[in-house]
């Protein structure tokens, strides 16, 4: 079974600072997508990025950009401009082209006024 | 659009009782998942449905069976209840495979004593 690791619990940045959140994963595939999803004190998950492993050019979105280094098994996630909305818990997820979804056991940010 | 919703928000069950809980999803999304969270674990996928009429195990099936009623709808049953099974239950529900964003519902906080 595929398995993702997030090795950050926790962690904490700066409002307006920059923060990065890692992920590695584990699998045997060549075609398979990455995703980070938020999850907020309200427990709704949303999407934030997401990325095709066959594709070189690591996906943004505003201010959350990934770095996807498919040799290493590497997704990291950058946040820039941290606002105290970001705050909350992310997870790091894979999936195969079919419908199996793992997901990573979260990172809980905390932004610091 | 409600997108995607769950009854019920909470429930305190008996161990050997046994509940369904019930998901319906308005985005006319082809496929359907059930996922449990654990402290700790992040989120575990139970069982899944690619299109109306299939479905298909996860990562932690056993103890859940599934309904996929109609395309709008995806029940998650437990037939005797066990502790081991407290847990928040969220149902997804994409446009095609999991390579598609999945959109969450609120989730189901259940208790079993």
């Amino acid at each position: 079974a595929q398995t993702v690791t997030q090795s950050q619990p926790e962690m904490s940045v700066q409002e307006a600072e920059t923060v990065t959140l890692s992920c590695t994963y584990d699998t045997s595939e060549s075609d398979y997508y990455l995703f980070w999803y938020k999850q907020p004190p309200s427990r709704q998950m949303i999407l934030v990025i997401r990325q095709e492993a066959y594709k070189q050019q690591n996906a943004t979105e505003n201010r959350f950009s990934v770095n996807f280094q498919k040799a290493a098994k590497s997704f990291s996630l950058k946040i820039s401009d941290s606002q105290l909305g970001d705050a909350a818990m992310y997870f790091c997820a894979y999936s195969n082209t079919g419908n199996q979804f793992y997901f990573g056991t979260g990172t809980s940010l905390t932004v610091i006024p | 659009n409600a997108g995607v919703t769950q009854t019920p928000k909470f429930q305190v069950l008996k161990t050997g009782q046994s509940m369904t809980l019930q998901c319906a999803q308005d985005m006319n999304h082809n496929s359907m998942y059930w996922y449990r969270q654990d402290p700790g674990m992040g989120l575990r996928l139970i069982y899944y449905s690619a299109s109306e009429g299939t479905t298909d195990k996860g990562e932690v099936p056993n103890g859940y069976n599934v309904s996929r009623l109609n395309k709008r709808e995806f029940s998650l049953r437990l037939e005797s209840a066990a502790p081991s099974q407290t847990s928040v239950y969220f149902c997804a529900s994409s446009r095609g495979p999991a390579t598609y964003e999945q959109y969450f519902g609120p989730g189901t906080r259940l208790t079993v004593t």
